[in-house]
C-alpha cells in the first residue's frame, strides 16, 4: 500500500509562533493533495487543498513540490485555537478506482 | 456547504451484539459513500466503498460478513458491526463526494465501544 509520511511530533508551540508540517508521499500517480484539521475525538475537516503554485489562505500556506513528492503546511502567528492534528491527505484517485490515503498526522500544541 | 450526518455519535455494547451506523447525505445525493475506522493515535483506514445500488468494496484485511454495508439509496449508507467484539471499539467515519470541485465530506463519527 502506498503511504503518506508525516513529521511524527507532537509539536508544542508559543502563542504566535510560526510552525512548519512536512508531509511525503509516495504514489507518484496521486493527483490531489490536501491537508485537514482532526481535533480530539471529532472528524477530519478540510483545512485547505494544495496546489503546484502553493496557496495561502490567511495564515495558513500550503506547499507542493510534486518531483520531490512533498508537501507542507506552514501556520504563522499561531493561536491556541490552531492546536489540533494536522493530517496531510493524498488523492490518487482515478477513473473507476478510489485511492485517499491520510497520513497519522501531526500534533500541534500551541501553549499560551 | 455540503454535510453528512452520522449517527450515533456513540454507542457502547455488549459483545456478541449488532450496532448500526447511520450516514445520510443532506443535500446532495452520495453516489459514493466511504467508511473508515480509526484507532487511537493511527490515521484514518478505509474499510469499504459502498456504491448505491450495488456491493460494497472491501480493503484487503475487512471481513464483508462482519462489516456489513447497505448503501440502497443516494442519501442514505449503513455500516452495520455484527457480532461485535471489544477488538472493534474503534472511531467510525462515513465519508462522501460531493461533487463539487474538492468534495469529501465527513460525518462526525461514531466512537464504539465494545463491553
Amino acid at each position: 500500500r502506498k503511504e503518506v509520511e508525516q513529521d511524527p511530533g507532537p509539536f508544542n508551540v508559543p502563542e504566535g509562533a510560526t510552525v512548519a508540517f512536512n508531509c511525503t508521499y509516495s504514489n507518484s500517480a496521486s493527483q490531489s493533495f490536501f491537508w485537514y484539521r482532526q481535533d480530539c475525538r471529532k472528524e477530519p475537516k478540510l483545512l485547505m487543498s494544495v496546489y503546484s503554485s502553493g496557496n495561502e489562505d490567511g495564515r495558513f500556506t500550503a506547499q507542493l513540490n510534486r518531483a520531490s513528492q512533498y508537501i507542507s503546511l506552514l501556520i504563522r502567528d499561531s493561536k491556541l485555537s490552531d492546536s489540533a492534528t494536522y493530517l496531510c491527505v493524498v488523492d490518487a484517485s482515478g477513473a473507476g478506482s478510489y485511492q485517499l490515503t491520510f497520513g497519522k498526522g501531526t500534533k500541534l500544541s500551541v501553549i499560551p | 456547504g455540503a454535510v453528512v450526518s452520522q449517527h450515533p455519535s456513540r454507542v457502547i455494547c455488549k459483545s456478541g451484539t449488532s450496532v448500526k451506523i447511520e450516514c445520510r447525505s443532506l443535500d446532495f445525493q452520495a453516489t459514493t459513500m466511504f467508511w473508515y475506522r480509526q484507532f487511537p493515535k493511527q490515521s484514518l483506514m478505509l474499510m469499504a466503498t459502498s456504491n448505491e445500488g450495488s456491493k460494497a468494496t472491501y480493503e484487503q484485511g475487512v471481513e464483508k460478513d462482519k462489516f456489513l454495508i447497505n448503501h440502497a439509496s443516494l442519501t442514505l449508507s449503513t455500516l452495520t458491526v455484527t457480532s461485535a467484539h471489544p477488538e472493534d471499539s474503534s472511531f467510525y467515519i462515513c465519508s462522501a463526494q460531493t461533487g463539487e470541485t474538492y468534495g469529501y465530506t465527513f460525518g462526525s463519527g461514531t466512537r464504539l465501544t465494545v463491553v
